[in-house]
């Protein structure tokens, strides 16, 4: 059990390019969320996928974020048109049914 | 339209003395509650829960305390140390949702001086 894993740690980005972060959930885990957190804030529900379905997404995400989780493993997040607003850390968490999270390190995303 | 309220930004205690950090919640749905600790460049982890069948949930130096009627939960470290320095987070959730997602508060900084 290696936890949850994410990459990149950091990622700088002009305004207006587009981005994509990975999520390696632990392996038995079933249910996969993505959070963000900007600065003086807790963690904020972005969305969950349980297995491969995305099965709740928070108005949070606009049109411009999309997630995915092909064949219920690894997920990505993915933002387009990058915005000064993204900049926060995104963070992912696995849990298996009803059980605990486990989080992951984060990606700390900077628009510049 | 904050859920789950932390009320103090930072609190600071001297090593060997006990921290208490408060949680206020809004929402009747909210039938579980967790503590998360964090340092800075890491992710969220986890501390303790209770269910909202109980009034108190003890493991080790941390202790969590659940008042119902008033929406308000407190963790209680004793001894404190300064390891403990880090923000912690109480979030909530409802176990009878299909989600099981976290709504959190804004965090309180501690520090605990040697």
């Amino acid at each position: 059990d290696t936890g949850v894993s994410q990459n990149p740690r950091h990622k700088i980005t002009k305004r207006g390019q587009n981005v994509t972060f990975r999520c390696d959930p632990i392996s038995e885990h079933n249910r996969l969320y993505w959070y963000r957190q900007t600065l003086g804030q807790g963690p904020e529900f972005l969305t969950y996928f349980q297995n491969e379905a995305q099965l709740e997404k928070s108005r949070l995400l606009s049109d411009r974020f999309s997630a995915e989780r092909p064949k219920g493993s690894f997920s990505t997040l993915e933002i387009q048109r990058t915005e000064q607003g993204d900049s926060a850390m995104y963070l992912c968490a696995s849990s298996f049914g009803t059980g605990g999270y486990t989080f992951g390190s984060g990606t700390r995303l900077t628009v510049v | 339209d904050q859920q789950v309220k932390q009320n103090s930004p930072s609190l600071s205690v001297q090593e060997g003395r006990i921290s208490i950090l408060n949680c206020d919640y809004t929402n009747s749905m909210f039938d579980y509650f967790l503590w998360y600790k964090k340092y800075p460049a890491e992710g969220p982890t986890f501390l303790i829960s209770i269910s909202s069948i109980k009034d108190k949930n003890e493991d080790g130096r941390f202790t969590v305390f659940l008042n119902k009627s008033a929406k308000h939960l407190s963790l209680h470290i004793v001894p404190s140390q300064p390891g403990d320095s880090a923000v912690y987070f109480c979030a909530a959730l409802n176990s009878g949702g299909s989600n099981y997602k976290l709504t959190f508060g804004k965090g309180t900084l501690l520090t605990v001086n040697p």
